[in-house]
């Protein structure tokens, strides 16, 4: 069964600073997807990863993925408050193959950024 | 193309009653599928069509629930005879089959059993 663990699960921090958020997951897949969710809202897909190192970046965010290790990061740069939100990552369960038989998503990451 | 909707956005009901969501995806996607997402947790999967078939369906998907997509297009999620753990959010999503396998989220449909 495809486990995917994120950590850190709560994070506080101050604009201006950055730090980076881990996603770890259980067996072989190659696709591999952030998603962002405000208080009460959906989820808004981040990055779509699809390869071994792949890298994609949008503002102050960016995010990688390293198949072999079975891990991928999403970092944050120079945070400011409106990236407040939970973080989900998301593993394609990858058993047919072209594309996604739904996805196993980490517990989120909630981020806090105080002014 | 207005994105994933989905209706009613809020539900509140009493144990023992039926209840029943719609989800109508983005119009060229023929993958659809619903998730369940309790407070501070990530969604679980529960189901999904490609087309009218329903190619799979989880363990959390107890008989009390049933899930159709009749003509391929919108799909509906019943619930019989609820029970207060289904207090959820429903989260619907579609996808283009032999795409990136990036899932469209709806907005949701929040369920409260009394």
């Amino acid at each position: 069964e495809l486990k995917v663990e994120q950590n850190p699960l709560f994070l506080s921090m101050q604009e201006g600073k950055n730090y980076t958020i881990y996603c770890n997951y259980s067996t072989t897949s190659d696709r591999l997807y952030w998603y962002r969710q405000d208080p009460g809202k959906s989820l808004e897909s981040l990055f779509v990863l699809l390869s071994n190192g792949a890298v994609k970046q949008e503002g102050r965010l960016m995010a990688s993925l390293d198949t072999k290790a079975r891990l991928s990061t999403l970092h944050i740069t120079a945070a400011v408050h409106d990236l407040s939100a939970t973080y989900f990552c998301a593993v394609d369960k990858g058993r047919t193959g072209g594309g996604a038989d739904g996805l196993t998503f980490g517990k989120g990451t909630h981020l806090i950024i105080q002014p | 193309d207005t994105g994933v909707s989905q209706n009613p956005r809020h539900k509140i009901t009493k144990r023992g009653q039926n209840v029943t969501f719609r989800c109508d995806p983005i119009s060229e996607h023929n993958r659809l599928y619903w998730y369940r997402q309790t407070l501070g947790q990530g969604p679980e999967f529960l189901t999904y069509f490609q087309n009218e078939a329903q190619l799979e369906k989880s363990r959390l998907l107890s008989d009390r629930f049933s899930a159709e997509r009749p003509k391929g297009s919108f799909s509906t999620l019943e619930i019989q005879r609820t029970e207060q753990g289904d207090s959820a959010m429903y989260l619907c999503a579609s996808s283009l089959y032999r795409n990136t396998g990036e899932l469209f989220f709806g907005e949701g449909s929040r369920l409260t059993v009394l």
